[in-house]
């Protein structure tokens, strides 16, 4: 399974953007890279996903680099809302979480 | 709400006492997820279904550990003779599978306090 690497916490003023990075070096070619993030005292909440090719949702922009060892979720204006953890997984059977990034918006 | 329902949300019990939670997921999903997390940590799976089969298990599934989905809708995970070490948050997630199976639609957990 590969595995993956966040920062264990980042900082964002709120309105602007959140640019959360994450390395999975050893991905697979066929393995997608998905994004969830956690609210105190809620369950994991599903944001975004990708293969190659940078994608985008209401909720966020993703950025895949061309070699797919790494990635960036992109929250384009942060809000005190999006104080969360947020987990970056390379998609196996069962998901795979790690510990996350915790990102703390402030005002 | 057309959710993951999960029951009870707290359960205290005293150690060597049985437990049963239950989950019940979005309707037309057909794969079901057990996760536990503890605190600080992120979720950890345990096992899932494909309608009523489990198809996997995790190595953290002890034998004390039962899940069952009988009819491929609910389902119940059982801890057996609890251990203050179980005490965490058992979270259930579904997803419609195939191209989607990694979206996954978490319930708001049951929270176990073995005293």
């Amino acid at each position: 399974d590969a595995k993956t690497t966040q920062p264990p916490s980042m900082d964002c003023a709120e309105g602007r953007a959140a640019n959360l990075p994450c390395n999975h070096s050893t991905i697979s070619g066929n393995e997608y890279v998905y994004w969830y993030r956690q609210i105190h005292s809620q369950g994991p909440q599903y944001i975004i996903h990708g293969l190659k090719n940078n994608e985008t949702n209401e909720m966020a922009s993703l950025i895949i680099t061309e070699d797919r060892k790494s990635s960036t979720l992109i929250l384009p204006h942060a809000t005190l809302r999006d104080t969360a953890v947020y987990y970056c997984i390379v998609k196996t059977v069962g998901l795979t979480f790690g510990t996350g990034t915790r990102l703390q918006v402030t005002l | 709400d057309t959710g993951v329902s999960q029951d009870p949300r707290h359960k205290i019990t005293k150690r060597g006492q049985n437990v049963t939670f239950r989950c019940d997921p979005i309707s037309e999903h057909n794969r079901l997820y057990w996760y536990r997390q503890t605190l600080g940590q992120g979720p950890e799976f345990l096992t899932y279904f494909q309608n009523e089969a489990q198809l996997e298990k995790s190595r953290l599934l002890s034998d004390r550990f039962s899940a069952e989905r009988p009819k491929g809708s609910f389902s119940t995970l059982e801890i057996q003779r609890t251990e203050q070490g179980d005490s965490a948050m058992y979270l259930c997630a579904s997803s419609l599978g195939g191209i989607r199976d990694g979206e996954l639609f978490f319930g708001e957990g049951s929270r176990l306090t073995v005293l």
